[in-house]
């Protein structure tokens, strides 16, 4: 069964540093979202992504952030200044199309900003 | 203001047991609700997803309902075994004020089996 992958699945840094998390779609799907999870907390939306532009994005989704689709297969988050409450499972997740609706998960990558 | 809330926070039971873990919303307008199950360290994967007609529906042993009106709906787990000790999570999808879905997610709860 296809599957979303993100790498890598773990990450350390430094406060201060640029990280860039990247995930693989499912080949076949046409829009793509960002998650992420502080530990012990909810799953906040941060961005969604179709046809090469960003189509939704949450508060927490501000300047540091940014996302794009550079090859047409990888689909990345960067974090241009990584905060101390960077620290978060950050989930990819894409969706073949809008009548479908069930978004299939990556495994995540778990960044730790130090 | 739009929130899920689930109950319990925590349940541990003995393997092979039944159980049932509750969702209660105030999203509004309601699109959809569904139950996803997170393996610690592991990304959500969709359970069952169900609209406003829906009352029931079923995936192996997992069993979800809805009651629309009360905005209560419920995950029922038959024959629990070690593989299902999990987060359970309760998202609710509405509309924004500007149209657009968004998913409403709750804290979830989490199961653990025990043998």
């Amino acid at each position: 069964e296809p599957e979303v992958t993100q790498t890598p699945s773990h990450q350390v840094t430094q406060m201060g540093q640029e990280v860039i998390l990247r995930c693989v779609p499912i080949s076949n799907h046409l829009y793509f979202y960002w998650y992420r999870q502080i530990l012990g907390q909810k799953v906040e939306f941060l961005v969604s992504f179709y046809n090469n532009e960003i189509s939704e994005k949450s508060e927490i989704f501000d300047d540091q952030f940014s996302v794009e689709r550079p090859d047409g297969s990888n689909f990345t988050l960067k974090i241009r200044s990584t905060k101390l409450e960077d620290s978060a499972m950050y989930f990819c997740a894409t969706l073949r199309d809008r009548g479908t609706d069930t978004q299939y998960f990556g495994p995540g990558t778990r960044l730790t900003v130090l | 203001k739009n929130q899920v809330e689930q109950s319990p926070q925590s349940l541990i039971i003995l393997e092979g047991k039944n159980c049932t873990l509750q969702c209660n919303y105030t999203v509004s307008p309601f699109s959809n609700l569904r139950w996803y199950k997170q393996d610690t360290g592991r990304g959500p994967v969709s359970l069952t997803i169900m609209t406003f007609s829906e009352n029931t529906k079923s995936n192996g042993r997992y069993t979800a309902t809805l009651d629309a009106d009360t905005k209560q709906s419920s995950l029922h787990i038959t024959a629990s075994q070690l593989s299902d000790s999990a987060s359970y999570i309760c998202v609710v999808s509405g509309f924004n004020a500007g149209n657009n879905r968004k998913l409403i997610w709750g804290l979830g709860t989490s199961l653990a089996v025990n043998p």
